[in-house]
């Protein structure tokens, strides 16, 4: 059971260029999202995904875009990159256990980009 | 818009000791809090997960409580040991979508 794994571990990009983060779960969890993390600061959401086909913005969705095609994987696409978007990336899922329940969020190891 | 606190930022103690992490919320209508651990590199280790209806949850050595009225939650640690020593975060989702604030973390570093 691999949990929720992210690709790649580490990136550097140019500024201008484009990336997509990968990330997959192998759990079934129609829950997943992804957050960015600054140094000494808390995680901010990025976007989320209730399901497949449904995706929403979250507290800093500018200049990223996602889409959900399968339960899986949850891609994150990165336009245009910036410096502001140097940042520790990670995708996490949540599974429900009933109508409105959640339990425990599970999270990948990260992704490191650099913007240069 | 909800700000989730941790104070302090940073904490040293002594193997052997209890540790006492602190958060606040200024929203009190939570639908659950959640500690995380976070190691240097690592991704996020769900601690202990608190629903709203819930006062505290306990897993062995953790404890973690949840004041709604007064936007508090502690997670004790007993009897602390080296392999304690990482950044904890707390987390408040204010529906049933999941959604985390964070807040900035708690480093603790437990010394032998």
């Amino acid at each position: 059971n691999a949990g929720v794994t992210q690709t790649p571990k580490f990136r550097i990009l140019k500024i201008g260029q484009s990336m997509t983060l990968q990330c997959t779960q192998d759990m079934n969890h129609n829950y997943m999202y992804w957050y960015r993390q600054d140094p000494g600061m808390g995680l901010k959401l990025i976007y989320y995904s209730v399901g497949a086909g449904i995706t929403d913005k979250g507290e800093v969705p500018n200049g990223y875009n996602v889409s959900r095609s399968t339960t899986e994987d949850f891609p994150l696409r990165l336009e245009l990159a910036a410096p502001s978007q140097t940042s520790v990336y990670f995708c996490a899922s949540i599974p429900q256990v009933g109508p409105v329940e959640l339990t425990e969020a599970f999270f990948g190891q990260g992704t490191r980009l650099t913007v240069v | 818009k909800q700000e989730v606190t941790q104070i302090p930022a940073a904490l040293s103690v002594p193997e052997g000791e209890n540790l006492v992490l602190n958060c606040s919320f200024t929203d009190s209508a939570i639908y659950n809090l959640q500690w995380f651990r976070q190691d240097p590199g690592k991704g996020l280790t769900s601690l202990l997960l608190i629903q709203s209806s819930q006062r505290e949850q306990t897993s062995g050595r953790l404890n973690a409580s949840l004041d709604k009225s007064s936007g508090r939650s502690t997670l004790y640690i007993a009897a602390s040991q080296p392999g304690d020593s990482a950044t904890y975060l707390c987390a408040v989702s204010g529906d049933s979508w999941g959604k985390f604030q964070f807040g900035a973390g708690t480093q603790v570093v437990v010394t032998p």
